[in-house]
C-alpha cells in the first residue's frame, strides 16, 4: 500500500491564482481531512469528509473548497490565492471504528509546501 | 472538545526518560486521550491511544490517574531520533469527530 499520497510537494502561485492539491489514499479509508501547518504552530483543521459525497468545514475553511466524489480522493482547492495561505498541508485519512465515527489512528500524507508571493 | 495544555517545549539526553505531561480539566467521560509523534517535514504519526491505567506498546507508555484530568506519555531512553513534536489530544469517536491538534511539545534530545 502507498498509504495516503499528496502531489505536488512543493507549489509556488502568485496571489490570485488558483490551483487544486491532490490527496489520495489507498486504504479504503472512509475518512478524510486536510489541515495546515504554519512555522511553530499545531495543525489546523481544514475541511473534512466523512464518506464519499459527504464534507464539512473544519477550524479555517475561508479561502478552501473541497468535493469527494470517491473514496479514494480528497482534493482541495484553492480559489484565488493569498500571501496568508502560505503554509504547509497535511491531508489524513484514517477508518471508521465499528460503530463509531473516526478512529484516532489518523494516517498522513508527507504534506505540501505552498508559497504565495 | 477538551482543552488540552502541554509544555512548549523539553529538553533530554541520549538514554534518559522523558515524561511529557499533558493537562485536560475539562475531559468528558467518554474522552479518549491520544498522543501523536511529528518530525519536521513529515506529517504527524500516531504513537499511543488510552482511555483509563497504563498503557504500553513497543515505543511508549501512556499513564492515566484515576481522574483522568491529565496524561503522561512517557519515552523510555531516548535516542537522538526521538527529537520531535508530541501532541496530546482528546476527544471521543463518534459521529463526525475529527482530531484537532494544538501547538505540541518540542522535544529536543541531547547527545
Amino acid at each position: 500500500n502507498a498509504g495516503v499520497t499528496q502531489t505536488p510537494k512543493f507549489q509556488v502561485l502568485k496571489t490570485g491564482q488558483s490551483m487544486t492539491l491532490q490527496c489520495a489514499q489507498d486504504m479504503n479509508h472512509e475518512y478524510m481531512s486536510w489541515y495546515r501547518q504554519d512555522p511553530g504552530m499545531g495543525l489546523r483543521l481544514i475541511h473534512y469528509s466523512v464518506g464519499a459525497g459527504i464534507t464539512d468545514q473544519g477550524e479555517v475553511p475561508n479561502g478552501y473548497n473541497v468535493s469527494r466524489s470517491t473514496t479514494e480522493d480528497f482534493p482541495l482547492r484553492l480559489l484565488s490565492a493569498a500571501p496568508s495561505q502560505t503554509s504547509v498541508y497535511f491531508c489524513a485519512s484514517s477508518y471508521k471504528a465499528p460503530g463509531q465515527g473516526s478512529s484516532y489512528e489518523q494516517y498522513f500524507g508527507p504534506g505540501t509546501r505552498l508559497t504565495v508571493t | 472538545l477538551a482543552k488540552t495544555t502541554q509544555p512548549i517545549s523539553m529538553d533530554s539526553y541520549e538514554g534518559q526518560e522523558v515524561n511529557i505531561t499533558c493537562s485536560h480539566n475539562n475531559i468528558a467521560t467518554n474522552d479518549y486521550i491520544t498522543w501523536y509523534q511529528q518530525f519536521p517535514s513529515q506529517g504527524p504519526r500516531f504513537i499511543i491511544q488510552g482511555y483509563k491505567t497504563k498503557v504500553t506498546n513497543e515505543v511508549a507508555s501512556l499513564f492515566i490517574p484515576a481522574d483522568r484530568k491529565s496524561s503522561t506519555l512517557s519515552l523510555p531512553r531516548v535516542s537522538l531520533s526521538d527529537t520531535a513534536v508530541y501532541y496530546c489530544l482528546v476527544g471521543v469517536p463518534g459521529g463526525s469527530y475529527i482530531p484537532t491538534f494544538g501547538r505540541g511539545t518540542s522535544l529536543i534530545v541531547h547527545p
